[in-house]
């Protein structure tokens, strides 16, 4: 299985400051259509996943241009540039590319 | 619009069985494959296994294969999640999911509590 690390565990941010999540994948994502597969989510309290970012570095439908996601070989970046209190949650990393589909082990996004 | 409905909490006996269900709507069914999370108390998200509607193929991730069965019935929209011998450590909410076109988990049913104690 493709394990997923990620860090850190938690974050405790002051709005309006940047926040970033690491996640490393043990093996390459890159799928042959050029893509690396790797999503982004986040989990609101109460609430299910929601995905932020697809296949490393788009955005999905809705969500603030403050979420940005980058990729670099097997390194992996989730990027808020300024926290607002809607963003606590817990962030996951998600390897898309080969079954079983693999999750990082998360990070509390929490607001100082 | 999109919807993966699942039944109803469930509390049962360690050795009991268990079947829970995700009727999908809003979509053609058999164009996504269907997975299952799991999701302990407090704890992160765990991928069980997926099913294509289209061959009703299941594939499991070694954590939860042998333990757990998933299989399909195209002609309700309805994947489940069924175990023949129940755990204590099985207690957790349970969600199905729909696999988008670059395999997102896009969208997603309310979830199943499970709870199993003697």
């Amino acid at each position: 299985d493709i394990v997923m690390t990620q860090s850190p565990l938690s974050l405790a941010v002051t709005p309006g400051e940047p926040a970033s999540i690491s996640c490393r994948s043990s093996q390459s994502l890159l799928h042959s259509n050029g893509y690396n597969y790797l999503h982004w989510y986040l989990q609101k309290p109460g609430q299910s996943p929601q995905v932020l970012i697809y296949l490393g570095s788009n955005r999905a439908s809705g969500v603030p241009d403050r979420f940005s996601g980058s990729a670099s070989g097997t390194d992996f970046t989730l990027r808020i540039s300024r926290v607002e209190a809607e963003d606590v949650g817990m962030y996951y990393c998600m390897q898309a590319l080969q079954p079983p589909l693999t999750f990082g082990g998360g990070t509390k996004v929490e607001i100082k | 619009e999109v919807q993966l409905v699942q039944s109803g909490a469930e509390v049962k006996k360690p050795g009991e069985s268990l079947r829970i269900s995700c009727k999908g709507s809003g979509y053609s069914f058999s164009d996504y494959s269907i997975s299952w999370i799991r999701q302990m108390p407090g704890k992160g998200l765990e991928f069980m296994g997926t099913i294509d509607p289209r061959n009703s193929y299941a594939t499991y991730s070694p954590s939860f294969q042998g333990h757990v069965y998933i299989s399909i019935d195209k002609s309700i929209s309805t994947a489940y999640l069924e175990w023949s011998s129940l755990k204590a450590s099985d207690t957790a909410m349970y969600k199905c999911v729909r696999l988008g076109k670059w395999n997102d988990l896009d969208h997603w049913g309310q979830g199943t509590l499970v709870t199993v104690s003697s």
